[in-house]
């Protein structure tokens, strides 16, 4: 059974990097996308980007020269870095995982809650 | 980018119907997946590709996609249904996932 857990600081200051894992247990991480998902409090889903077998990224527009999706498969977990933070960037952030050709998103981790405050 | 729309709410008896409707413009092109999300807890999975069920979900949840409206089905609704639902599609012209802004269920 696939299980993902994330992990990272819960405070991140304001104008500093989020830096979240995510771990990947029970499956290989080639062929499949891996992705994360944030949701504001109260709010909704919104995508954040994916990694694809260890090289091939792709990200939320509207994030995109803020984010960074890298890949540890000796470890079999992935990271999230996401820069330049303000408030608007509190969110739980979920990973979660993708089989190709645009199938749903499977598998999902429990969530960590990032507060972004001084 | 892709934009879909769904209520915000809907309050249904146990024991009867809910119809959650996405609207997206030609979302009956699109292949359309269906997420449910009780409070503090991660989205699981219900309709997949418009109308297929992942394996454990009960056959109260169903899916169907045409025109500008997907519509996921909860029959037989139970107290244990009530949470958000979120829509999500892919938008190929941008290669991004998009989720709808989610509605919630009540049961009274």
């Amino acid at each position: 059974q696939v299980q993902l857990q994330e992990s990272g600081p819960g405070l991140v200051k304001p104008s500093e990097t989020l830096s979240l894992t995510c771990a990947v247990s029970g499956a290989y991480m080639t062929n499949y996308y891996w992705n994360w998902i944030r949701q504001p409090p109260g709010g909704g889903l919104e995508w954040i980007g994916y990694i694809y077998n260890g090289g091939t990224t792709n990200y939320n527009v509207s994030l995109r020269s803020r984010v960074a999706i890298s890949v540890d498969t000796s470890k079999n977990q992935f990271s999230l870095m996401l820069s330049s933070v303000t408030a608007a960037d509190t969110a739980v952030y979920f990973c979660a995982r993708r089989a190709p050709s645009r199938a749903p998103f499977d598998t999902w981790g429990q969530g960590t809650l990032v507060s972004v405050s001084s | 980018s892709y934009v879909m729309t769904q209520p915000p709410s809907v309050s249904v008896a146990p024991g009867q119907t809910a119809k959650i409707m996405c609207g997206g413009n030609n979302i009956g092109i699109k292949s359309v997946q269906w997420y449910q999300q009780k409070p503090g807890q991660a989205p699981v999975l219900v309709v997949y590709d418009d109308s297929d069920r992942p394996s454990g979900i009960p056959e109260r949840f169903s899916g169907s996609n045409s025109g500008n409206t997907a519509t996921l089905t909860i029959s037989r609704v139970e107290v244990g249904d009530e949470a958000d639902y979120y829509c999500q599609v892919w938008d190929s012209t941008t290669d991004h996932y998009v989720f709808g802004p989610g509605t919630k269920v009540t049961v009274l």
